[in-house]
């Protein structure tokens, strides 16, 4: 089955820095790859996500890129914000043909300081 | 975004009573529901795959005796604990999953917090 690794599991930023996680996968037929921000407590939010047919997306402050042939993704956040504290999840999914279940990383700890 | 919810939010039982979690997609039909359960400080941990109108696939170490799942409409899927001990107590949390065109993303719940003493 799938395996993704993520890393780091804990990131501390200054306010205004830029944040990097990263995702490796196993399974070369997964094709869809969302990331998630969970604050303590609460509900896992989709904040990004990108197909095997694109290499990068951006939205605003988030970007993520996808490098098939290495079978890792990250996720960058610029000018990172105090409100950007929280735990990311990365995921990989085989799409339909596994009824979209994902695989979740571990979860990296961002703590933005001011 | 779509949005799904799950009730009751918290819940404190006795050991071997059975407690009913309900997860619902409110503007979206969701084909397939997902449920997870959370440990403090860890990952998501995918339980079960839930398919409206057919039986649940558990995930290899979860007893399907001991969690039932039903989804019997495209906007409801409930999970039953049954006869909860501590050790089921936990974050539970459902994730509903839009059907196609839109196939792959996926719409978490605010979770359930149980605790059996």
């Amino acid at each position: 089955g799938e395996n993704v690794e993520q890393h780091p599991s804990t990131l501390s930023v200054q306010e205004g820095d830029s944040a990097v996680i990263k995702c490796t996968y196993s399974d070369s037929a997964s094709n869809y790859f969302p990331w998630y921000k969970q604050e303590l407590g609460k509900r896992p939010q989709l904040i990004i996500d990108i197909r095997s047919n694109v290499g990068e997306k951006k939205d605003q402050r988030i970007a993520v890129t996808l490098n098939k042939t290495a079978k890792h993704f990250s996720l960058h956040i610029t000018e990172t914000q105090p409100e950007d504290s929280a735990v990311y999840f990365c995921a990989a999914s085989r799409g339909r043909v596994s009824w979209g279940k994902l695989q979740f990383g571990a979860g990296t700890q961002v703590v933005v300081t001011p | 975004g779509a949005v799904v919810s799950q009730h009751p939010s918290r819940v404190i039982c006795k050991s071997g009573t059975s407690v009913k979690i309900e997860c619902r997609s409110l503007d979206f039909q969701a084909t397939t529901m997902f449920w997870y359960r959370q440990f403090p400080k860890k990952s998501l941990m995918l339980m079960a795959t839930s398919n409206e109108g057919s039986k649940a696939t558990y995930e290899q170490g979860v007893e399907k005796d001991k969690f039932l799942i039903n989804h019997a409409s495209l906007t409801l899927s409930t999970l039953t604990v049954t006869s909860a001990h501590p050790e089921d107590s936990s974050f539970y949390i459902c994730s509903a999953r839009e059907g196609y065109p839109v196939a792959d993303t996926q719409y978490f719940g605010p979770g359930t917090r149980l605790t059996v003493l």
